[in-house]
């Protein structure tokens, strides 16, 4: 059973443009959540969805954003790209909704670099 | 405020020895998650829990939920299990929080 998988794996970037990560989850599953990993803040919790409706979401401005598809592969965009957005950006993936009572399943991370 | 509070921050320790990573939390969480991340920044998920104990291997992690604060042990530490060791509660509200992580090094 394939893992999660996150494209691209590194991405270079200049201020103002905005970039789009992709997140493949487990055949099966139907959550799939992402987070930001700064050296400075650490993880944090950007946003959740299930069956293509977002169910949480975390403390980020507008300029994140994120949508599901109906074969659940999920998509991140950030706009208007600033250089604390650099970071390594992870997604996981859930058999059920909800990270209050299901294990999450992580990708290796996409590396997003802001210059 | 952290709603999650990890420690230690650092960690060495001998091959064999036990170790134990501690996580205390505000109230009303849904469950508590430990996670583990090597160099490289692949995560891993070790234990899901909202109540006592579970058992994987040489890694055993507990809860109280009375005194909001979970334990992460490694019993018979090795060289591989060198790596960050990261705390995440999930409160109801759904919001998800981490800790700040403990670097563990363990030395042959």
């Amino acid at each position: 059973k394939a893992g999660v998988t996150q494209t691209p794996r590194y991405l270079i970037k200049t201020r103002g443009q905005q970039v789009t990560l992709s997140c493949s989850p487990i055949s099966g599953h139907r959550s799939v959540s992402w987070y930001q990993q700064t050296p400075g803040q650490g993880l944090q919790f950007l946003f959740e969805y299930f069956s293509e409706t977002q169910r949480n979401k975390g403390n980020f401005p507008g300029r994140f954003s994120g949508r599901q598809f109906s074969n659940s592969r999920s998509e991140m965009n950030v706009s208007t790209l600033e250089l604390g957005d650099s970071a390594l950006y992870l997604c996981a993936s859930s058999a059920g909704a909800g990270l209050g009572n299901t294990e999450a399943f992580f990708g290796q991370g996409t590396r997003l670099t802001v210059v | 405020k952290n709603e999650v509070e990890q420690s230690p921050q650092n960690l060495t320790a001998q091959e064999g020895e036990f170790i134990t990573i501690n996580c205390s939390y505000s109230v009303g969480i849904s469950a508590l998650h430990w996670l583990q991340q090597h160099p490289g920044g692949g995560i891993v998920s070790l234990f899901m829990l909202s109540s006592g104990k579970k058992k994987h291997g040489r890694l055993i992690a507990t809860i109280n939920i009375q005194e909001k604060h979970s334990s992460l042990h490694i019993t018979a530490s090795h060289p591989r299990d060198s790596a960050v060791y990261i705390c995440a509660a999930f409160y109801t509200g759904n919001q998800f929080y981490f800790g700040t992580g403990t670097s563990l090094t363990v030395i042959p």
